[in-house]
């Protein structure tokens, strides 16, 4: 069973603080993403990476960094965290070519 | 250019009826196209995945899809609804030339079952 771990699963932050929410994923997959979804928005593309090493900009990149330390662990980093990133994250990875996701359970970050 | 439109954000059935949830998507060629249902306050499932060959794809629960690229959509269909099927649900594609890793979502449809 393909697993996709998130921590933590809340996440209260101040604003100007630094945030990291981690990802684990056992698929041995390349792919990996980070994403975050918001009424109305459906889910919008942060950063993605293809392998150990590699991070790549998604479609909102802005306010947030990545590190792709090992084939495992892909992080997402708010250096200085504001309200307006106060949403639900959720990190994900996929195998190629057909490129199906496996999803985590989800980050609900509240940044005050 | 490359998109997924879900037209309906949101459809109510009774229990027990059929369902059919549309996708309509933009790209030249075809695509790897998914469903994904999401529970509330869980991440998304995969529902059913089709790369080519037979036109009707089926998924878990009883769940179906259709493809059509004369009419560019991906359709979800279920015969009789449970009161747990209520969720929303994603219509997805991946390019496959030119593959970046990046998946195209449609915003979703949320389904409500009433008893």
């Amino acid at each position: 069973e393909a697993a996709v771990t998130q921590s933590p699963r809340n996440k209260v932050a101040v604003t100007g603080g630094k945030v990291t929410l981690s990802c684990n994923q056992t698929n041995n997959h390349n792919n990996m993403y980070w994403y975050r979804q918001d009424t109305g928005h459906g889910l919008r593309l942060i950063h993605y990476s293809y392998g150990a090493g590699s991070t790549e900009k998604g479609d909102i990149p802005d306010g947030y960094k990545a590190s792709r330390p090992s084939q495992e662990n892909f992080s997402l980093i708010l250096e200085l965290a504001t309200p307006s990133q106060t949403s639900v994250y959720f990190c994900a990875s996929g195998g190629t070519p057909q490129n199906t996701l496996y999803f985590g359970a989800g980050t609900r970050l509240s940044v005050l | 250019a490359q998109s997924v439109t879900q037209p309906d954000a949101r459809v109510t059935v009774s229990e027990g009826a059929s369902l059919q949830l549309r996708c309509k998507y933009s790209y030249s060629g075809t695509p790897y196209l998914f469903w994904y249902v999401q529970y509330p306050r869980q991440g998304l499932q995969l529902l059913l995945k089709y790369y080519s060959g037979d036109p009707v794809v089926q998924g878990v629960n009883g769940f179906e899809a259709e493809f059509s690229k004369s009419n560019s959509s991906f359709h979800l269909r279920k015969a009789s609804v449970h009161w747990s099927d209520s969720a929303v649900y994603f219509c997805v594609l991946s390019p496959i030339t030119g593959n970046t890793g990046k998946l195209i979502f449609g915003l979703g449809t949320t389904l409500q079952v009433q008893p």
